[in-house]
């Protein structure tokens, strides 16, 4: 098993650019979850999904985007990229409530 | 929102001291879950405590959850240099779980 796996590892962009961040996992958890972690300021939620077709805001939503179409992918949009979203994003997966997160290996992005 | 705040946000010891770091809470947490992240990596999960008053160890760490559930604590001993990382705690809240700004642990040797 692979886990969970995130691509890409690197990424710089320009200030209104726009990506997709890749997220899949081998695990069949339901839980999928997008965190960003600032220097010194933890992990914030930014997006999670419970299953399938189903998806959440988190703790930081705005100028992101995400969609669920299976149980693997959970894929996390940004539009307009702006400096303030230059940041590590990790993905993670879980089974339901009460159970521990697994984390891909993140992605350093930076918006310049 | 809901918040967990974690003290000390740095700490250096020198290796063989313990260590310590505190999760607290405003309200009741549900549960709470800690992971480790090492410099330029990932967080991994540590262990989870569900009931009031629980103390779980493994190893060198020991971890207990409050009487109240408003906190818990991460204590290890006699540090080593493989302790070097990030200790976060997590409170599930509903199907999320929000984390707290962790406590970056370095070891002198």
């Amino acid at each position: 098993n692979a886990g969970v796996t995130q691509t890409p590892k690197f990424r710089i962009l320009k200030i209104g650019q726009s990506m997709t961040l890749q997220c899949t996992q081998d695990m069949n958890h339901n839980y999928m979850y997008w965190y960003r972690q600032d220097p010194g300021m933890g992990l914030k939620l930014i997006y999670y999904s419970v299953g399938a077709g189903i998806t959440d805001k988190g703790e930081v939503p705005n100028g992101y985007n995400v969609s669920r179409s299976t149980t693997e992918d959970f894929p996390l949009r940004l539009e307009l990229a702006a400096p303030s979203q230059t940041s590590v994003y990790f993905c993670a997966s879980g089974r339901p409530t009460n159970e521990k997160l697994f984390f891909g290996s993140g992605t350093q992005l930076s918006v310049l | 929102g809901q918040q967990v705040m974690q003290i000390p946000q740095y700490q250096h010891v020198q290796e063989g001291e313990d260590f310590t770091t505190y999760c607290n809470s405003s309200t009741t947490l549900s549960n709470i879950q800690w992971y480790k992240q090492r410099p330029g990596g990932h967080p991994v999960f540590l262990i989870q405590l569900v009931k009031s008053g629980e103390v779980k160890k493994q190893k060198r760490l020991t971890f207990q959850f409050g009487e109240a559930k408003k906190n818990s604590s991460l204590h290890i001993t006699a540090t080593q240099t493989t302790d070097v990382g990030t200790y976060f705690c997590a409170d599930q809240a509903g199907t999320a779980l929000i984390f707290g700004k962790g406590t970056t642990l370095s070891v002198s040797s």
